[in-house]
């Protein structure tokens, strides 16, 4: 079936970039998402990239595909503790009203001061 | 103005109580879920109706049962609670079709003692 893994956790200098990687299984997933969670709240949809672009970039946010690798990667520039949080990579299952969303398991990231 | 709201935000309960926790969003949006996050933060769909239409059913125990009056609220009706059931189960929504890009309400916990 469908499977999304990242690692666990993170732990970045304040001022450095951060890299969060994800690789997934489905390879019919046309979309791929990141979505971040801060403590006690819901996520919140980040950025997502169509599954024919390499690249994608939204201000701090880079996201790299390698399809061919089922690869996904999230960089975050001069990162900020505010951006400590669960982010999670998330692929696309299915299509229309039965579409639904495969999380991983997210990974910590924790910016150090 | 919240745009999907949960309640309630926590809740604690005896095993074997049943239990409800109620959505509702006010995006206009014709799709709405329910997503349930365990202990170790991996987050899993349960549901999604459409047009208050049942369109997704993962393998969930039948004492877990959904409803939706309309397209804006969708509730959720636990029977017979177990310990397992301790979780953060979320809300969401999205525009129909688009299954990637969803609006999280906050969350509600709940355990189950």
């Amino acid at each position: 079936g469908e499977d999304v893994e990242q690692s666990l956790f993170l732990s970045v200098r304040e001022g450095d970039s951060s890299v969060i990687n994800c690789t997934y299984t489905d390879s019919s997933s046309t979309y791929l998402y990141w979505y971040k969670q801060e403590p006690g709240a819901g996520l919140q949809l980040l950025t997502y990239i169509f599954s024919n672009m390499d690249m994608k970039q939204d201000q701090r946010l880079t996201v790299l595909l390698n399809k061919k690798d089922k690869h996904l990667s999230l960089r975050i520039a001069d990162t900020q503790t505010g951006d400590s949080a669960i982010y999670f990579c998330a692929g696309g299952h299915g299509s229309g009203n039965t579409g639904k969303l495969i999380f991983g398991q997210g990974t910590t990231l924790q910016v150090k001061p | 103005d919240t745009a999907v709201s949960q309640t309630p935000k926590y809740l604690v309960t005896q095993m074997g109580n049943d239990k409800s926790i109620k959505c509702e969003q006010n995006l206009g949006h014709d799709t709405m879920y329910w997503y349930k996050q365990d202990s170790k933060k991996f987050l899993k769909i349960m549901f999604s109706y459409n047009n208050k239409e049942l369109i997704i059913n993962e393998t969930v125990p039948n004492r877990f049962s959904p409803k939706s009056p309309d397209k804006a609220h969708l509730n959720l009706h636990i029977n017979s609670l177990e310990l397992g059931d301790s979780a953060v189960y979320f809300c969401a929504s999205s525009v129909q079709g688009a299954a990637g890009e969803l609006f999280f309400g906050e969350g509600s916990r709940l355990t189950v003692l």
